[in-house]
């Protein structure tokens, strides 16, 4: 069955530390990936998405992500993470073929950044 | 990208009543999304919603208990029924291609 694995379930840092947060997949079709922030008390929010191109995205808020399809990886970075940052984060992929469309979630990160 | 707009946007429902989730798109989509978050957990498929055919459910979602209309390209509603605590959720609606979220709507059952 296809699943979406997060590895890290609480992350916590310093300010102004470096950030990343493991995704990996399993599904050897194609995929479209995303990440998605859901701050205290908010709604989801979609940080960056990766349909196809540079597999280097550039999301908002500093963060950026890395599709290695080899590694049916696509992990989450910022270089310097803020207090703001603190929130739960979210990698999803989208499962295409055939007309079947669907976006399965992994478990989510909880990050915490200390001042 | 496609805003979207649920109502409401909390309940608190009696147990063995249904309530009925409105999710409203401000352009045209083929795709429709329900999902359902639960306390502390990620998020889980409930169902896919298509215009003018029957939605598909995911393993452990029956019709019965979660209904779902999509009467045009804009617009679709989720019905919960007969509610347990056990349903207390947040409910999202989301949209192809953008897959941008709702801001949800957190149910709870007594």
């Amino acid at each position: 069955a296809q699943s979406v694995s997060q590895h890290n379930h609480h992350v916590i840092l310093s300010e102004a530390a470096s950030l990343e947060l493991g995704c990996n997949y399993s599904y050897g079709g194609t995929v479209n990936l995303f990440w998605y922030v859901q701050y205290p008390g908010q709604h989801l929010q979609l940080l960056l998405k990766y349909f196809s191109g540079d597999p280097l995205v550039k999301g908002i808020k500093g963060f950026e992500a890395e599709f290695i399809k080899s590694k049916f990886s696509f992990n989450l970075r910022k270089p310097s993470v803020q207090w703001s940052d603190t929130a739960e984060y979210f990698c999803a992929v989208n499962l295409l073929s055939g007309g079947y469309n669907k976006l399965i979630f992994g478990a989510g990160t909880r990050l915490a950044v200390h001042p | 990208s496609a805003v979207i707009s649920q109502k409401p946007s909390r309940d608190i429902c009696q147990r063995g009543t249904s309530l009925t989730i409105q999710c409203q798109v401000d352009s045209q989509v083929t795709m429709m999304f329900w999902y359902r978050q639960q306390p502390g957990q990620s998020l889980t498929l409930i169902a896919t919603a298509n215009q003018g055919s029957e939605a598909t459910y995911e393993s452990g979602f029956v019709i019965d208990k979660f209904p779902i209309s999509r009467p045009n390209l804009t617009f679709s509603t989720l019905t919960v029924s007969n509610m347990s605590p056990e349903d207390s959720s947040i409910y999202l609606c989301s949209v192809d291609p953008t897959y941008t979220f709702g801001s949800g709507t957190r149910l709870t059952v007594v």
